[in-house]
């Protein structure tokens, strides 16, 4: 059965501070890979999309980047953290080929910069 | 851009009570999913009907589908207290693979359910 695993749950970092989230995906092969953020009580903003190895679209011009050096593997980073970057993570995946299927997400890594 | 819109924002019943929560988009779609989403954790999958839809079933849930209006609405029936959580509908651009799978979440509606 697939799995996707997300980490850290929790994090706090102070303003200036490099990030960097892991998801992983595993039982599948070439799935597309999502990050998404979300705002306290809000819908899900998509940030980057992944269809492939080293192919990363980005959704939303901002502080952050993300990278896919392992099939299953996804990974959101940022240089230097803003306030404005706190929110609640989420990792998920399709299987390629995704018309008519639904989305797995990860549990997701609530970012708090102070 | 969050194109579907949930109303209502926030609904509180009884349980037992049947809870129904629609959502509204603007673009022609592929399919509309529902997912539900406990509060601080993941979102999980609960039902997708197709555009060629116009209801399906699954458990105590009932989705409609009405692609002439862009709207959609779930139905939950004989709620229970753990039904208690945040639902969003999402949806699948028509398009093709020029969307990638990128689904469009709207705002959710918070449920609660009293016991």
């Amino acid at each position: 059965s697939q799995t996707i695993h997300q980490w850290p749950a929790t994090l706090v970092q102070p303003v200036g501070s490099p990030l960097s989230l892991e998801c992983t995906v595993e039982g599948t092969s070439n799935p597309n890979l999502y990050w998404y953020r979300q705002a306290a009580g809000r819908g899900l903003q998509l940030l980057f999309y992944s269809v492939g190895i080293g192919q990363i679209s980005s959704e939303v011009p901002q502080n952050l980047s993300a990278s896919r050096p392992q099939d299953r593997q996804f990974i959101l980073s940022s240089k230097k953290l803003l306030l404005s970057d706190s929110g609640f993570y989420l990792c998920a995946w399709r299987r390629g080929g995704w018309v008519g299927t639904e989305a797995f997400f990860g549990q997701g890594t609530r970012l708090t910069v102070v | 851009s969050q194109q579907g819109e949930e109303d209502p924002q926030a609904l509180s019943i009884q349980e037992g009570e049947n809870a129904t929560m629609n959502c509204s988009y603007k673009t022609s779609i592929n399919n509309l999913q529902w997912y539900r989403q406990n509060s601080g954790r993941g979102l999980v999958h609960l039902i997708l009907i197709r555009s060629n839809e116009r209801e399906k079933h699954s458990g105590r849930l009932r989705v409609t589908l009405d692609t002439s209006k862009k709207s959609s609405s779930l139905l939950i029936t004989a709620s229970r207290a753990a039904d208690t959580a945040s639902y969003f509908c999402a949806t699948d651009a028509r398009g093709g693979g020029t969307s990638y799978g990128k689904l469009t979440f709207g705002q959710g509606t918070i449920l609660t359910v009293h016991p």
